[in-house]
């Protein structure tokens, strides 16, 4: 699977919105960027994944260069309770083992 | 629709005893992993199945046993349980496709001391 880098931790204003950068430059053209959070204390929560396009849930946007050589995952109206790990992870093929790295810490504050 | 489960929710051992953590799914997946997170680090692969009565290794095995006799449970055994196994376990029941989705158990807290 291809590597992924993630600063390690980053702030944002509650009602704004949260913007993580990713990089995955090694990223091969089967491989999907995958989402995922953990709040304190909880298991980690599936959140998004995408493979060229931009993709759009409830919970919030994943945008993918075109080089596919970054992406950044958008929760556009932060809350408190979105204070968490977040982890950008890239697997694909016939791998199904996602590999956990330690992710950027969103706070989010008042 | 109850997703994924872990009992017990917590557990002390003391070295050398035994134990079995379970894991329930009820979305019909195929996959189900075993992860250990141990504090400041990310999860590590114990082991996986990828469907009734099959199971492989994964990143840190040693220590550990598994066993998927149903679909919807998976079972992780500690038959002599050591200190350094102190940790949180999380299950993980995976929807596959072209892509796959993990969805976890709320993870079970284990110390040995």
């Amino acid at each position: 699977d291809a590597k992924t880098t993630q600063p390690p931790s980053m702030d944002c204003a509650e009602g704004r919105a949260a913007n993580l950068p990713c990089n995955h430059s090694t990223i091969s053209g089967n491989e999907y960027v995958y989402w995922y959070r953990q709040i304190h204390s909880q298991g980690p929560q599936y959140i998004i994944h995408g493979l060229k396009n931009n993709e759009t849930n409830e919970m919030a946007s994943l945008i993918i260069t075109e080089d596919r050589k970054s992406s950044t995952l958008i929760l556009p109206h932060a809350t408190l309770r979105d204070t968490a790990v977040y982890y950008c992870i890239v697997s694909g093929g016939s791998n199904y083992k996602l590999t956990f790295g330690k992710g950027t810490l969103l706070t989010v504050n008042p | 629709n109850a997703g994924v489960t872990q009992t017990p929710k917590f557990r002390v051992l003391k070295t050398g005893q035994s134990m079995t953590l379970l894991c329930a799914q009820d979305m019909n997946h195929e996959y189900m992993y075993w992860y250990r997170q141990d504090p400041g680090m990310g999860l590590r692969l114990i082991h996986y199945s990828v469907g009734e009565g099959t199971t492989a290794k994964g990143e840190v095995p040693d220590g550990y046993n598994v066993s998927r006799l149903k679909k919807q449970n998976f079972l992780l055994g500690l038959e002599s349980a050591a200190p350094s196994q102190t940790s949180v376990y999380f299950c993980a029941s995976i929807r596959t496709g072209p892509a796959y989705e993990q969805y976890f158990g709320p993870g079970t807290r284990l110390t040995v001391t």
